[in-house]
């Protein structure tokens, strides 16, 4: 069962432009939530998160938002950048343990 | 300084021949240890987690083994491979936010 999906498979965007990127969970104990990059045969790298008892968390260029009430978050990036092309997985855990529950990955692709 | 080293990075081995995949981790001690395997087109799903020695939870019910020998080191394991444990497997450790090794792709052929 698929707790944490991330709906939209792949992302174009031009350089300069902003990416959103969503990702939806189920899971209402859920009260972690991160973003991780990932480049093909590498291991993924940790872009942002943010706890539960926030709505937004900005760092750079990325922000994540969370609508809690909507079990909905949404990573910003702006500008895109090439270096930015890459698959982005949202994740989330529960209980301050770190048993992360992923989605699927989200492909993006910035054209210059 | 704090890493986590996972090796081999890409192995090929055939239908019915043993795993092992080795990880450990650097700059800490009694460390969480994960491991998460990538399927073809999917995102990570959790396999086992360890939280000290000989300590092994496993979150699906699979072909494959855990082992925690020492306290940063986590091995992941079979006795015979199947073409469905193909796929991207990664060690992470539960430094925050939590760490990932560089993985390894297992091909069964």
């Amino acid at each position: 069962d698929q707790q944490v999906k991330q709906n939209s498979p792949s992302l174009s965007v031009q350089e300069g432009r902003i990416s959103i990127l969503n990702c939806d969970y189920t899971n209402s104990m859920f009260d972690y939530f991160l973003w991780y990059k990932k480049y093909p045969a590498e291991g993924p790298t940790f872009l942002i998160s943010i706890s539960s008892i926030k709505d937004k968390n900005e760092d750079g260029r990325f922000t994540v938002f969370l609508n809690k009430s909507a079990k909905h978050l949404s990573l910003h990036i702006v500008p895109s950048q090439p270096g930015d092309s890459a698959v982005y997985f949202c994740a989330a855990s529960a209980n301050n343990d770190y048993k992360l529950s992923f989605g699927a990955g989200t492909t993006v692709t910035v054209r210059a | 300084s704090q890493t986590i080293h996972q090796w081999p990075a890409t192995l090929v081995q055939p239908v019915g021949s043993p795993l092992s995949l080795e990880c450990t981790v650097e700059g800490t001690s009694n460390p969480n240890l994960y491991w998460y395997r990538q399927a073809a087109g999917r995102g990570l799903q959790l396999l086992f987690y360890s939280v000290g020695i000989g300590q092994i939870s496993s979150e699906v019910p699979q072909n494959l083994s855990a082992s925690r020998p020492q306290d940063r080191q986590f091995i992941l394991s079979s006795k015979k491979l199947l073409l469905s444990d193909s796929g991207f497997y990664l060690c992470a450790w539960d430094r925050a936010p939590p760490l990932f090794g560089q993985g390894t792709r297992l091909t069964v052929v």
